[in-house]
């Protein structure tokens, strides 16, 4: 079976700081692993994924998490977050199953509150 | 296509009720999940059907929960004698396989929140 830890449940930071979401990951076999971002009154969005390759993924917006095997990490990080930026924002993994998606399996989530 | 469409948003019910939430997926997508959030937990997988089939259910879909997809297009999930701890958002996804989809990434509506009193 598989599990996520998001380690944060509020993150608040202010404008124009870096900010890092922690998710932690466990699974006996191997995983596709996303980023989900809820902005306020708002459905879930894809904000990155990684299947497979370039263990470093990127967002339009700004933000990217590296996935490390040996850790079982896939860490959302951002240089420089923008007021726009709050939200909430879910780690979730799947089976690979070799092309396409099975049911995603969550964590708790992380809200982001960014200041001015 | 204006993505995943959930009806009612909101719902308020005695317990003991039947209801019954509708999900109209992105047209064309093959897959259809259901999800049930709760307050302060992420998202958790009840079911999906890949076209009319259901293929899987979660061991949180008691048998007073049942989902349909008749048509391989839209969804309907129903409650049956409702109780308090049914309380929730409930989430529909959808993805697609053909040419021109990323079958990775889930369109999800923006849920309907069931309150049982």
């Amino acid at each position: 079976a598989q599990s996520v830890t998001q380690l944060d449940s509020q993150v608040p930071v202010f404008e124009e700081a870096p900010v890092e979401l922690r998710c932690n990951y466990s699974s006996s076999v191997s995983v596709y692993l996303f980023w989900y971002v809820q902005y306020p009154n708002q459905g879930l969005q894809l904000l990155l994924k990684y299947l497979s390759g370039s263990t470093l993924v990127e967002s339009i917006n700004g933000f990217e998490a590296e996935f490390n095997k040996s850790q079982t990490s896939f860490h959302l990080r951002k240089p420089s977050v923008h007021i726009s930026d709050t939200a909430e924002y879910f780690c979730a993994v799947t089976m690979n199953y070799g092309g396409s998606q099975g049911n995603l399996i969550f964590g708790k989530g992380t809200k982001l509150s960014v200041k001015p | 296509d204006t993505g995943v469409s959930q009806n009612p948003r909101h719902k308020i019910t005695k317990r003991g009720q039947n209801v019954t939430f509708r999900c109209d997926p992105i047209s064309e997508h093959n897959r259809l999940y259901w999800y049930r959030q709760t307050l302060g937990q992420g998202p958790e997988f009840l079911t999906y059907f890949q076209n009319e089939a259901q293929l899987e259910k979660s061991r949180l879909l008691s048998d007073r929960f049942s989902a349909e997809r008749p048509k391989g297009s839209f969804s309907t999930l129903e409650i049956q004698r409702t109780e308090q701890g049914d309380s929730a958002m409930y989430l529909c996804a959808s993805t697609g396989a053909h040419i021109g989809t990323d079958p990775n990434e889930a369109f999800f509506g923006q849920g309907t929140r069931l309150t049982v009193v």
